[in-house]
C-alpha cells in the first residue's frame, strides 16, 4: 500500500544534541511539508519542498534544517538551536492541488 | 493573510447526540476549505473537502458546505459514535500559483461517551 512512513515514533533529545527525523513516501508525490504540532495550537509549518532539490521554509523554521535529496525522502533536523524542540512533528506529502496526506508522526522529547 | 478559527474545545457528546464544530476562515482569492480528523497517536487522516463555494463536502456522515457569504466551513454529523472521538482541524489552502500549502486552526477535541 502507498503511503508515508515517518520514523522513529519516539524520539529523545540530549540537550546540545541534532536529531534526524525520517520521512518517506512512495506515493510518487512532487511535494513534501514538515509540521509541528503542539496542544491547543494546531499544526504549523516549518519547511516545505516542492520539487526534488529545492526547499523553501515554512512559518517556523528557526532551528530546523531539511533536505530533499530524493524525490520519495524529506528528512528533517531539529539542531541544538531550537530550543523548544518538545512537540509531536508530521510529515505530509502532496501532488498538484490534491489534499495532502500525512504520516504517523514522530514525538521529540528532551532528556 | 490567510488564517482559520475553529471552535475551542474539548466538546463532550452522548451517542447519537448532533455535532457541530464552527470554522470560519479569511483569506485571499479562493481557497479550497479541508475537514482532518486526528485519532490519538496517527497522523491526520483527510475527513472532507470543498473547493468552491456551494460546495457540500460529505464522508462518514459528516458534513461541511463552503460558505463564501459567511466566509465559513462548519463541520456536522447527525448521530455520533463513540469512534468519532478525535481531534477535528479545519483548514484551507493557500492560494496562489502551484502554492498548495495549508493553514489548520487549533483543532477541537470531541470526546463521545457511550
Amino acid at each position: 500500500d502507498g503511503g508515508i512512513t515517518q520514523s522513529p515514533k519516539y524520539l529523545f533529545r540530549k540537550e546540545g544534541q541534532n536529531v534526524t527525523l525520517s520521512c518517506e513516501q512512495n506515493l510518487n508525490h512532487d511535494a513534501m511539508y514538515w509540521y509541528r504540532q503542539d496542544p491547543g495550537q494546531g499544526l504549523r509549518l516549518i519547511y516545505y519542498s516542492q520539487i526534488v532539490n529545492d526547499f523553501q521554509k515554512g512559518d517556523i523554521a528557526e532551528g530546523y534544517s531539511v533536505s530533499r535529496e530524493k524525490k520519495e525522502s524529506f528528512p528533517l533536523t531539529v539542531t541544538s538551536a531550537q530550543k523548544n524542540p518538545t512537540a509531536f512533528y508530521l510529515c505530509a506529502s502532496s501532488t498538484g492541488a490534491q489534499p495532502q496526506h500525512f504520516g504517523d508522526g514522530t514525538r521529540l522529547s528532551i532528556l | 493573510g490567510n488564517s482559520v478559527t475553529q471552535m475551542e474545545g474539548p466538546v463532550t457528546l452522548s451517542e447519537e447526540a448532533f455535532l457541530t464544530i464552527n470554522c470560519t476562515y479569511t483569506a485571499t482569492g479562493y481557497p479550497s476549505l479541508f475537514w482532518y480528523v486526528q485519532y490519538p497517536g496517527e497522523g491526520l487522516q483527510l475527513l472532507l473537502k470543498a473547493t468552491k463555494a456551494d460546495d457540500k463536502g460529505s464522508n462518514k456522515g459528516f458534513e461541511a458546505t463552503y460558505r463564501k457569504e459567511t466566509t465559513s466551513f462548519h463541520l456536522e454529523k447527525g448521530s455520533v459514535q463513540v469512534s468519532d472521538s478525535a481531534v477535528y482541524f479545519c483548514a484551507l489552502s493557500r492560494s496562489g500559483p502551484n502554492d498548495y500549502k495549508l493553514s489548520f486552526g487549533a483543532g477541537t477535541t470531541v470526546t463521545v461517551r457511550a
